[in-house]
């Protein structure tokens, strides 16, 4: 049972540009959720989807978007990168009954380096 | 909001010593709590969770974690450590009937044989 996949695994982008990072999220999992790590702090909430919707949102611009596809798998879209966005992003997959009763599990993340 | 404090950014101990992870957190309403380790270059993975009921937990692995209201506090806990409990520990809430994890900002244990 493949758990929660993310790629890339590294990727390098210079300012201004546009990334997209793509998740798919565990077997049976049908709400995405994404984090923004930066070096030496603890995750914090981006935004999280179900239902191809977006149903809550962290305190991040609106420069981050996102996405769900009906296969559950989301994509982390990110415009006019700024050095302050390189960090470790991660995806964690749930089921809808809330993260609670359903734990968090975590993809290895995406590794954003902006130059 | 909430909020959540690790107190301690490092922690070095000898293998086979006890180590004690402090975490506090502040909120307005009832949470509940989350351990999560993350190992070098890996997500997150749940350590024990505090929902309701007993205040002291534990994992498979042999730590604990006690639940402590008046103190909004959530400690972490384990009498003796190896070699590969050498990680990053982070302590996270969520506010009851939410969907989003607010984290400490992490405890590095190194352990040293």
């Amino acid at each position: 049972d493949a758990g929660v996949t993310q790629s890339p695994t590294h990727l390098i982008k210079t300012r201004g540009q546009q990334v997209t990072l793509r998740c798919s999220p565990k077997s049976g999992h049908d709400t995405v959720s994404w984090y923004q790590q930066a070096l030496g702090q603890g995750p914090q909430f981006i935004f999280q989807y179900y239902e191809e919707e977006e149903r809550q949102r962290g305190n991040f611009p609106d420069r981050f978007s996102g996405h769900q596809f009906p296969n559950y798998s989301s994509e982390l879209n990110v415009n006019a990168l700024l050095l302050g966005d390189s960090a470790l992003y991660l995806c964690a997959s749930s089921s809808r009954t809330g993260v609670y009763n359903s734990p968090l599990h975590f993809g290895n993340g995406t590794r954003l380096t902006v130059t | 909001a909430q909020s959540v404090t690790q107190l301690d950014s490092q922690v070095p101990v000898f293998e086979e010593a006890p180590v004690e992870l402090r975490c506090n957190y502040s909120s307005s309403v009832s949470v509940y709590l989350f351990w999560y380790v993350q190992y070098p270059n890996q997500g997150l993975q749940l350590l024990l969770k505090y929902l309701s009921g007993s205040t002291l937990v534990e994992s498979i692995n042999g730590f604990e974690a006690e639940f402590n209201k008046s103190q909004t506090s959530f400690h972490l806990r384990k009498p003796s450590v190896h070699i590969s409990d050498t990680a990053e520990y982070f302590c996270a809430v969520i506010k009851a009937a939410g969907n989003k994890l607010t984290f400490g900002g992490g405890t590095r244990v190194l352990v040293k044989p």
